[in-house]
């Protein structure tokens, strides 16, 4: 069975601290994908990677960074947390085979509280 | 820019009719287009997907429609569920990318 998982379900942090979000992904998929959901926006795309040691930015990746040292692993960072990112954050993981024409599999989200 | 929009944030349905969420795209090189449901606390599961050189796919209850001339794609649920409650959302991607572009999300409550 597909199994994405986030380390934390829920995390309460204060503006300026340094956060870091941690995804693993047992399916041995090239690709993986970090979002974050907010009302009326839908899931925006934060950052992905294709391959180890890899990334690309998507559509908002101003405040974050990211890491995969490993296959499985695909970690956001959150230098400076702030108000404004304040969401439910969500890991994916899809397989790059087959030109992409395959679902993301997703994690199950961590709702990440700013003060 | 919003190159997947979803219009309807809501929609009520009674129990045992059809369901009919809409989609739009404006980018003409979409050629892959993804359902998925969200429950509350849940991370998305994927539902239906269709390819752009289809105009129909189903699965059981799930049926999606794509109009590409109208860059618009549907949902139908029949007959619909209480469990099929929930947000859903429609993506799309280019061929050769990874990357989905994902819609606002469509709040469906199913009423008994």
């Amino acid at each position: 069975d597909v199994k994405v998982t986030q380390s934390s379900r829920y995390l309460v942090k204060r503006t300026g601290e340094k956060v870091f979000l941690e995804c693993v992904q047992d399916m041995d998929h090239e690709n993986m994908f970090w979002y974050r959901q907010d009302p009326g926006l839908g899931l925006r795309l934060i950052y992905f990677s294709y391959d180890v040691k890899m990334k690309e930015k998507g559509d908002i990746p101003e405040g974050y960074s990211v890491s995969r040292e490993k296959k499985e692993r695909f970690s956001l960072i959150l230098e400076s947390a702030s108000t404004n990112q304040t969401s439910m954050y969500l890991c994916a993981s899809g397989s790059g085979i087959g030109g992409g024409y395959n679902e993301q599999f997703f994690g199950p989200g961590t709702r990440l509280t700013v003060l | 820019d919003q190159q997947v929009k979803q219009n309807s944030p809501s929609l009520s349905v009674q129990e045992g009719r059809i369901s009919i969420l809409n989609c739009d795209y404006t980018n003409s090189m979409f050629d892959y287009f993804l359902w998925y449901k969200k429950y509350p606390a849940e991370g998305p599961t994927f539902l239906i997907s269709i390819s752009s050189i289809k105009d129909k796919n189903e699965d059981g209850r799930f049926t999606v429609f794509l109009n590409k001339s109208a860059k618009h794609l549907s949902l139908h649920i029949v007959p619909s569920q209480p469990g099929d409650s929930a947000v859903y959302f429609c993506a799309a991607k280019i061929q050769g990318a990874q990357k989905l572009v994902f819609g606002q999300g469509t709040r469906l409550t199913i009423n008994p």
